[in-house]
């Protein structure tokens, strides 16, 4: 079976701290693609990464950073020296050619001024 | 701009007026999706079609109808919405492979009184 488990519901941070999101999945397909998706107070989904189960790299953007660990079935996203812009729900899902896309509850991050 | 259409945004009704939700895709996607997102239970599949004509259930299908005559659109239709129908809704499209990830429409705010 396939599942993606974002065990923390919600988080509270003051802002430039760092914080990391969790994302733990459950797969037995070798070939798998790992997405983290934003969802500000606006409301749409924007996407923010893809990687693929052949691509261990972590991977940084601005103050993003992705650390996919095949070895934990972990695919965490942690924010640097956070903003108050960042308070969002973000995503997690998990993609394989054999199943649809499956996606965590969300974790829903409030950064405090 | 590549994009996922969706309305309206935000939509009040009453229990069993028929409504439809349009989204409209202009990326030549062959796969289109509606979600709706609730607290604590994330993202959850309603109807998804894989072409023109070729339409499917998700995981919470009862009280939808879905229709794909044209490969860019794909509505929503609630022949008699009812109150625990109210929820977030999402149209999202992607390509055949899956392997890029959704985009997503903006949502639709339905409340059903």
């Amino acid at each position: 079976a396939q599942k993606v488990t974002q065990a923390q519901t919600e988080i509270s941070v003051v802002e430039k701290e760092d914080v990391t999101l969790d994302c733990v999945y459950e797969t037995r397909d070798t070939t798998y693609y790992l997405f983290w998706y934003k969802q500000p107070p606006s409301g749409e989904l924007v996407f923010l990464i893809r990687r693929n189960s052949f691509d261990e790299q972590n991977e940084i953007s601005g103050r993003y950073s992705w650390n996919f660990q095949k070895s934990t079935s972990s695919f965490n996203f942690t924010i640097t020296a956070s903003q108050v812009v960042d308070s969002a729900v973000y995503f997690c899902a998990l993609f394989s050619g054999t199943y649809k896309y499956i996606f965590g509850t969300g974790t829903r991050l409030k950064v405090l001024a | 701009e590549a994009q996922v259409t969706q309305n309206p945004r935000y939509l009040i009704t009453v229990t069993g007026k028929k409504l439809t939700v349009t989204c409209s895709q202009n990326m030549n996607h062959e796969y289109m999706s509606w979600y709706r997102q609730d607290p604590g239970l994330g993202l959850r599949q309603i109807y998804y079609s894989m072409n023109v004509e070729v339409t499917d259930k998700g995981d919470v299908p009862e009280g939808y109808k879905v229709s794909r005559k044209e490969k860019r659109n794909f509505p929503l239709i609630l022949e008699s919405p009812s109150p625990n129908q109210t929820s977030l809704y999402f149209c999202a499209s992607r390509d055949g492979t899956g392997i890029y990830g959704y985009t997503f429409g903006s949502g639709t705010r339905l409340t059903v009184v």
